[in-house]
């Protein structure tokens, strides 16, 4: 059974760093082909892609966020970190993870039930 | 990577079939043939309906099909059911290995 679950600080101030860590179960990093994404979605608004890693440690990044985020993995632990520096306001969203299981597929077909980051002073 | 253009919202009443629309670029959709769908009730994670543009995963209904036509995908529910109302987010490769959402679409059913 594939499970994913999200989890960090539910408020985080202005110019802050968040980290949210995906920790999931029933499947392993280790396979080839499989991956990890963060999608992200404020509030009454769209889903937006952010980040994905492989179990060959490549990392991929949306264009607007590259240089704000950090994607890493702990493979022993069936954990993804997701850091995203300098907090803004809009930045308040709910945090998905998601997995990707083969190389050759371009879906997310197992989600974590998301965690609310609210970006405040 | 612009978000791909979905209609804000569509309806229909039970029976009935909607279709949504999602037009991206010879970038994303254009590009590849990996469009997939998902549905998001309020509150809930969003849900894998449809993938490589016309597949379903097991456990989707046959009512949920896909197509796609040049730059436009397009996700068609047939005999809308209440449990079918939710938003819906479509979803393209964008080459690079990243990804693109569309802006969403909340079907209700009348």
């Amino acid at each position: 059974q594939v499970t994913l679950r999200e989890s960090g600080p539910a408020l985080v101030k202005p110019t802050q760093t968040l980290t949210l860590t995906c920790s999931f179960s029933g499947f392993s990093l280790s396979t080839s082909g499989m991956c990890v994404t963060w999608v992200r979605q404020p509030p009454g608004e769209a889903l937006e892609w952010l980040a994905r890693i492989d179990g060959d440690d490549n990392k991929y990044y949306t264009t607007s966020l590259k240089t704000r985020l950090i994607i890493s993995k702990d493979t022993s632990k069936n954990q993804v970190v997701l850091t995203m520096t300098n907090m803004d306001p809009v930045d308040t969203a709910t945090y998905y993870c998601a997995r990707k299981d083969s190389s050759s597929s371009a879906y997310f077909d197992y989600w974590g039930q998301g965690t609310l980051v609210t970006v405040s002073s | 990577q612009s978000a791909l253009t979905q209609p804000r919202s569509v309806s229909g009443s039970p029976g009935q079939s909607v279709t949504i629309s999602c037009t991206g670029t010879s970038s994303d959709v254009g590009g590849y043939n990996y469009v997939s769908w998902y549905q998001q009730h309020p509150g809930k994670a969003p849900k894998l309906m449809i993938y490589d543009v016309t597949k379903r995963p097991s456990g989707v209904p046959d009512r949920f099909s896909g197509s796609k036509s040049d730059n436009t995908a397009s996700l068609t529910i047939s005999g809308l059911q209440a449990e079918d109302e939710a938003d819906y987010y479509c979803c393209s490769y964008a080459g690079s290995y990243t990804y693109v959402f569309g802006t969403g679409t909340k079907v209700t059913v009348l």
